[in-house]
């Protein structure tokens, strides 16, 4: 079975950072390219960033590039979100998830429970 | 910056009853749509990509149809577990995607 585990989530201030993680479990994770999605409270979803399975192609929103880094540790089966000059705006859940394929397609056919990430003072 | 616009955006329905949701493009992107399903307090799940393909596990209940800029997702019969926002996404302008604003799907 696979699961996708978040974690890192919490309350920070305005202009910190955090780092989410995602460990997969039930797969081989580095086979298939993965995602970051968001959730504001009370609200839809947003696409936040895509990496492919080797790693080497990443992709991000307007609205965080230049803030946030997605990465991957082939090793730990794990997927991150490195998160920084965090605005009031970025308050969200934050979904982890598995691509369809190897190479972004931004079709996620798993998702984990979510983290929540709160940017306050 | 392509948008996705469903209506209506909420649904009262019966369970057994058949419910047809719509998602329209603001411009086309051909095949490039999928409908995932949330229910309260849960993760997004998948149900239909590439506008019509069912995904893993997805009962035959669920199907997917339209091209261009206007697509539908249908469920059959309505199952109790049925009743829950559902979103289309599209990902024509590939490497970013965006998603509609939801429709909830009630119990009436």
């Amino acid at each position: 079975e696979v699961q996708l585990l978040e974690s890192g989530g919490g309350l920070v201030q305005p202009g910190g950072s955090l780092r989410l993680s995602c460990e997969a479990s039930g797969i081989t994770f580095h086979a298939y390219a993965a995602g970051w999605v968001r959730q504001a409270p009370g609200k839809g979803l947003e696409w936040v960033s895509s990496i492919s399975g080797s790693a080497i192609s990443t992709y991000y929103a307007d609205s965080v590039r230049g803030r946030f880094i997605i990465s991957r540790d082939k090793s730990k089966n794990t997927l991150y979100l490195q998160m920084n000059s965090l605005r009031a705006e970025d308050t969200a859940v934050y979904y982890c998830a598995k691509d369809l394929y190897y190479d972004s397609s931004t079709i996620f056919d798993y998702w984990g429970q979510g983290t929540l990430v709160t940017v306050s003072s | 910056e392509i948008v996705l616009t469903q209506s209506p955006a909420t649904l009262s329905l019966s369970p057994g009853e058949r419910a047809t949701l719509s998602c329209r493009a603001s411009q086309s992107i051909s095949s490039y749509l999928a409908w995932y399903q949330q229910t309260p307090g849960q993760a997004p799940r998948l149900l239909i990509y590439s506008a019509s393909n069912r995904a893993t596990g997805i009962p035959a209940r669920f199907s997917g149809s339209g091209s261009g800029t206007d697509f539908t997702l249908t469920i059959s019969s309505l199952e109790p577990e049925d009743f829950a926002v559902y979103y289309c996404q599209q990902r024509s302008n590939w490497p970013s995607c965006s998603f509609g604003q939801g429709t909830k799907l009630e119990i009436k």
